[in-house]
C-alpha cells in the first residue's frame, strides 16, 4: 500500500510563475516531512522540511505547507526558475524511516 | 567533501552472480539508510543502522540481500545470486540521531544484471 502519493506525475510551468506539488499521505502517525529535489542519476537532495506541529516553514523560494486534517502537504516554488526543473519526491516519517512517494518531474520553461 | 560516498557509481553484472556496494556516510552521522529506486518509482526503503547496530529489515530484503556496517562507520549492502529484478538504483542516506532531522542522500550505485 502506498503510504505517500503524488498524484501528479508532471507539472509544466512557466518561469517565474510559481509551482505548487501536491502530496497525500495515509498514515496519521506520520510527524515530520520532507521535499527533495532529484536531477538524472544522482542522489536526491534535501530541500525543506516541516514538523506536524507546524502548518507552514518557509526557506527563500520554498515553502511547505501542512493541512493534518486533510493528510496533505504541498511545496510552493515561487517564482520558479529553469534551474527547478527536477523531479520532486515528498517523503513522510515517523520512527526516523523516510516512505517516499512517487515523485513529481517539474518543467519550468522560459 | 563531506557528503556521503556510494562505490561504485555503476556496476553491471552477470546473473548470478554476487555484488558488494560501499558506502561512506557524514562522519558525525550516526544513522545510516538504504534505499533502492526504480524507475518512476520513490526510492524504497530497505534497512538502517543506529551505529553498528541493524534496526530495521523491510520486507524487500530478501535473504540474498545482506547489510552491514561494522564499527558503525562505512556500510556495504550485498546481493548475492543477482536476479534481473535486482536493476535499480541503491542509494545509501545519513543523518544524525535526533528525530526530526533530514537525512543526506549520496549519489546511488546504478546496478545493471544482464
Amino acid at each position: 500500500d502506498q503510504q505517500v502519493k503524488q498524484n501528479s506525475p508532471s507539472l509544466s510551468v512557466q518561469e517565474g510563475r510559481i509551482s505548487i506539488l501536491n502530496c497525500d499521505y495515509t498514515n496519521s502517525m506520520f510527524d515530520y516531512f520532507l521535499w527533495y529535489k532529484k536531477y538524472p542519476a544522482e542522489g536526491p537532495t534535501f530541500l525543506i522540511s516541516i514538523s506536524s506541529i507546524k502548518d507552514k516553514n518557509e526557506d527563500g523560494r520554498f515553502t511547505v505547507f501542512l493541512n493534518k486534517s486533510a493528510k496533505h502537504l504541498s511545496l510552493h516554488i515561487v517564482p520558479s526558475q529553469p534551474g527547478d526543473s527536477a523531479v520532486y519526491f515528498c517523503a513522510a516519517s515517523r520512527t526516523d524511516k523516510l516512505i517516499f512517494g512517487t515523485g513529481t518531474r517539474l518543467q519550468v520553461f522560459p | 567533501d563531506t557528503g556521503v560516498s556510494q562505490d561504485p557509481r555503476h556496476k553491471i553484472t552477470k546473473r548470478g552472480q554476487n555484488v558488494t556496494f560501499r558506502c561512506d556516510p557524514i562522519s558525525e552521522h550516526n544513522r545510516l539508510y538504504w534505499y533502492r529506486q526504480t524507475l518512476g518509482q520513490g526510492p524504497e526503503f530497505l534497512t538502517y543502522f543506529q551505529n553498528e547496530a541493524q534496526l530495521e529489515k523491510s520486507r524487500l530484503l530478501s535473504d540474498r540481500f545482506s547489510a552491514e556496517r561494522p564499527k558503525g562507520s562505512f556500510s556495504t549492502l550485498e546481493i548475492q545470486r543477482t536476479e534481473q529484478g535486482d536493476s535499480a538504483m541503491y542509494l545509501c542516506a545519513s543523518k544524525k540521531g535526533h528525530p526530526n532531522t533530514e537525512a543526506f542522500f549520496g549519489q546511488g550505485t546504478r546496478l545493471t544484471v544482464v
